[in-house]
């Protein structure tokens, strides 16, 4: 399987920071990977797929980028429906694997 | 809309088998290029996908527990089932019910899973 490995676990940041979260793959995959943003007590929701594509109805100050092994997800300015914790998931082989999360909390 | 929900026990006892529902709207698992599957999320854990079903009928498996696994559709329902035989404690988990993206974007096909169920919390104990 190919794991993905996601930094930091835990991002303690403030209302209008720039926050940036990693995810790096044991193997390339191309730009096969998705982010999902989960909010306690909730399904995930996808945010990100092929990388760098928003899905509908996701605010632009999401962002991703990255392609091979390295990923990443940006969010510009955080608003206070940005504290969740974020997966990201890589479908370039049939088994999909996803990341360990990455919670972001108020500082 | 695309809607799926999860039914089923929240408590099996071990050694059980567990049986799952996904009762969905909006889309027909019989149309060519879509799929349903399944994803569990041990509590303050990662997520970990189990199966998927083609509209073709094709069925996939996580390689770790495809001997444990049965994934089926029944198109006349809009239901797809997931059956897991021999449930341990460590498979206390929530179920969530996936309808996965297929999208083209001129080069290649996206597959990432747009629409989640709610979820269902099972939890396996004595």
């Amino acid at each position: 399987d190919i794991q993905l490995t996601q930094s930091p676990s835990l991002l303690s940041a403030s209302v209008g920071d720039r926050v940036t979260i990693t995810c790096r793959t044991s193997r390339g995959i191309s730009n096969y990977l998705a982010w999902y943003q989960q909010k306690p007590g909730k399904a995930p929701e996808l945010l990100i797929y092929g990388a760098s594509t928003l899905q509908g109805g996701v605010p632009s100050r999401f962002s991703g980028s990255g392609s091979g092994t390295q990923f990443s997800l940006t969010i510009s300015s955080l608003q206070p429906e940005d504290f969740a914790t974020y997966f990201c998931q890589q479908y370039s082989n049939y088994v999909v694997t996803f990341g360990g999360g990455t919670k972001v909390e108020i500082k | 809309q695309i809607t799926l929900k999860e039914s089923g026990p929240t408590l099996v006892r071990p050694t059980q088998t567990l049986t799952l529902t996904c009762t969905f709207s909006g889309f027909s698992v019989n149309s060519r290029g879509e799929s349903v599957g399944w994803i569990r999320q041990p509590p303050g854990e990662a997520l970990e996908w189990l199966s998927l079903i083609f509209w073709d009928g094709v069925e996939q498996y996580s390689p770790s527990l495809k001997n444990r696994l049965t994934i089926t559709k029944d198109i006349s329902k809009n239901q797809v089932v997931l059956t897991m035989t021999n449930m341990d404690p460590v498979d206390t988990a929530t179920y969530y019910c996936v309808h996965r993206l297929n999208y083209y974007d001129g080069t290649v096909y996206h597959r990432a899973f747009d629409f989640w169920g709610q979820g269902a919390l099972v939890t396996v104990s004595s």
